[in-house]
């Protein structure tokens, strides 16, 4: 089983959607926990972390469920920019452990 | 901030060639970090440095492949010889302690 995983998709939504997307973990240790955004023949750039209580930003949600292992990301009023690879990043514990990305969900919004 | 900085950004050689990747880390930062992303395996971690310290290299998928380190502002990641199958972006991120990860804009390898 991967340590982290995510549905490949391609998401293919209308502009003004809603959309959520969901990553499980199976270390139940891990610390820390990310979403990652990578466009097309770029680099993956930070989009936000995940706090236990959930957290917000703008038109991003982003939870975790702990007892379930996984977290989630929703992207409410979606745009045209929003196009791109979302990565669920976690973080194992132990200090010698680092980051562990999924393999990425892909979202298409169409106009 | 310049951001993190790696070169060349396309690079193809033939197989059997050797290949050297480089990477500027941010400067303070005091981890780097040397990933390897292809679309069948997604983003893999091949070697990552502490203060210039490689502390975990397993990643690195065999001994054709070795990183260095020689000072807190420059690492390089050497394939020798490289095949085919290494054909991948092979990204450089480096992050001070308890900060996010910067990625550097990649290297395109391409090996015929």
């Amino acid at each position: 089983r991967k340590e982290v995983e995510q549905d490949p998709g391609p998401f293919n939504v209308p502009e003004g959607a809603t959309v959520a997307f969901n990553c499980t973990y199976s270390n139940s240790a891990s610390q820390s926990f990310f979403w990652y955004r990578q466009d097309c023949r770029k680099e993956p750039k930070l989009l936000m972390s995940v706090y236990s209580s959930g957290n917000e930003d703008g038109r991003f949600t982003a939870q975790l469920n702990r007892a379930s292992q996984y977290i989630s990301l929703l992207i409410r009023d979606s745009k045209l920019s929003d196009s791109a690879t979302y990565l669920c990043v976690v973080r194992p514990s132990g200090s010698a452990r680092q980051l562990t990305f999924g393999s990425g969900t892909q979202l298409t919004v169409l106009p | 901030d310049a951001g993190v900085i790696q070169s060349p950004r396309h690079e193809v050689t033939e197989m059997g060639q050797e290949v050297t990747l480089r990477c500027k880390p941010i400067s303070g930062h005091d981890y780097l970090f040397w990933y390897r992303q292809t679309m069948m395996r997604g983003l893999e971690l091949l070697i990552y440095f502490n203060n210039n310290v490689p502390i975990d290299d397993s990643g690195m998928p065999e001994d054709r492949f070795s990183a260095k380190m020689p000072n807190a502002s420059f690492s390089t990641l050497k394939i020798q010889p490289s095949e085919p199958r290494d054909s991948a972006v092979y990204f450089c991120a480096s992050r001070a302690n308890n900060s996010p990860l910067h990625f550097g804009n990649g290297t395109r390898l391409t090996v015929t």
